[in-house]
């Protein structure tokens, strides 16, 4: 089955931890993306990549990390620096830049 | 001003109604748009696509897309318990190039 995965679906990070979600998609698609969503907002762009090597900053990048090594991973680190991390995370993957995107299931971030 | 903007509901409808959604974007230079549905806790789900004016219909759904007054709207008729959702709209700025959500409509169908 073609689609977008991501891991873990829960995570719970300590105080001034880093954490690493994951996102694999199968599709063959050359973009990937960063999505933050907070209760009742709409969804914001955190980072984005549009070939291996190379990614974007996104309007919310500060305290984030990301990395693309291979086509189909595109990692997120939430770093210590996030300072309000507790958020619902969606990764997406779209043929072209910013066409139709295709979202993973998503990681729930929580600080405890 | 939001540059992509939604009425956040809750809208309800009675099944088999009608339930209209409505998006409006600031960006006059956008050419593409997309309706998304996401459930309660679960990621968002396209349903729609639609790049020019007029209206773009699929089963149930149909978006509708007016450029000169920069609103998409999304129809679904007959409406189900099964479409109670949240739908986010989306458009992709030709300014900032990239894809911008509105905050979404909460939408209930009562049996």
């Amino acid at each position: 089955d073609g689609g977008i995965t991501q891991s873990p679906k829960y995570l719970f990070r300590k105080e001034g931890q880093n954490v690493t979600l994951s996102c694999e998609q199968n599709l063959n698609h050359d973009a990937m993306y960063w999505y933050r969503q907070d209760p009742g907002q709409g969804l914001r762009l955190i980072y984005y990549s549009q070939i291996v090597n190379d990614f974007q900053k996104g309007d919310i990048a500060e305290g984030y990390s990301v990395s693309r090594e291979k086509k189909e991973s595109f990692p997120l680190t939430v770093t210590s620096a996030q300072k309000n991390p507790t958020a619902f995370y969606l990764c997406a993957s779209s043929i072209g830049l910013f066409t139709e995107a295709f979202f993973g299931q998503g990681t729930r971030l929580t600080v405890v | 001003q939001k540059e992509v903007e939604q009425n956040s509901g809750p809208l309800s409808v009675p099944e088999g109604a009608i339930a209209s959604l409505n998006c409006t974007y600031s960006d006059r230079g956008s050419q593409s748009f997309f309706w998304y549905r996401q459930y309660s806790g679960k990621s968002p789900e396209l349903i729609m696509s639609i790049y020019s004016n007029g209206d773009k219909e699929d089963g149930r759904f149909t978006a509708q897309l007016n450029k000169a007054s920069q609103y998409v709207s999304l129809l679904i008729r007959d409406s189900q318990p099964s479409d109670s959702a949240t739908y986010l709209c989306a458009v992709i700025s030709s300014w900032a190039y990239d894809m911008r959500f509105g905050a979404g409509t909460r939408l209930t169908v009562k049996p």
